[in-house]
């Protein structure tokens, strides 16, 4: 089955204390992205990678870290996490640029 | 301010009842994706429009693509309890490696 996943799917957590949240894809796409879910906002993409190494920022980067070392992975760092980034994450691969985006299940984060 | 507005943001009918929401901006987009969301899940692609004055249709669900490319409307005929969740448009303005997303509309059809 076609799927991306995200692990974990709830997490609570402190001011500072490193977090990673892990995304996979089992489709061969290119593209990788991250996107923050809040009220009234939409999703508004964190980063983007169009290949293994290849990164670049999207809308809302600041406090966030990616890495593309591997086609099917793409992990979310949170070095030092903030209340402010209390959000619900969702990963998501495309083939195609600007394609149709195909969503993880998304991550609760709760930062105290 | 959002490149997308989405309108309304909330909407709460009876099942058997006829909707229409919006999507609007000031920029030109190269095409247009709309997007359903469930509670707990990700949004999932409705369809995608990419010509101006475009009309696409899924069952009871009707999309169009504004003549400028600059708007969109989803209708939804007869709606049914399953068509609750959140309504989210997308749009590629063409350049740079992003789609941008407009705020959505939560949609409550109760029976």
């Amino acid at each position: 089955e076609a799927q991306v996943t995200q692990n974990p799917r709830y997490l609570i957590t402190v001011t500072g204390k490193k977090l990673t949240v892990t995304c996979s894809q089992n489709m061969n796409h290119e593209y990788m992205s991250w996107y923050r879910q809040d009220p009234g906002l939409g999703l508004r993409q964190i980063y983007y990678s169009m290949n293994v190494e290849v990164t670049d920022k999207g809308d809302v980067p600041e406090g966030y870290k990616v890495s593309r070392k591997e086609k099917r992975n793409f992990p979310l760092i949170l070095e030092s996490p903030s209340p402010n980034q209390t959000s619900l994450y969702f990963c998501a691969s495309s083939l195609y640029r600007v394609g149709e985006q195909y969503f993880g299940p998304g991550t609760r984060l709760t930062v105290t | 301010t959002q490149l997308l507005e989405q309108s309304p943001q909330f909407l709460s009918i009876q099942e058997g009842e006829n909707l229409t929401v919006y999507c609007n901006s000031s920029s030109v987009f190269s095409s247009l994706q709309w997007y359903r969301q469930e509670p707990g899940e990700g949004p999932v692609l409705l369809v995608t429009v990419v010509t101006g004055g475009e009309v696409k249709k899924l069952k009871r669900l009707t999309f169009q693509f504004g003549d400028a490319r600059k708007d969109s409307s989803l209708h939804i005929t007869a709606a049914q309890p399953g068509d609750t969740g959140l309504y989210l448009c997308a749009g590629d303005e063409g350049a740079g490696n992003m789609l941008t997303f407009g705020g959505g509309t939560r949609l409550m059809v109760k029976p």
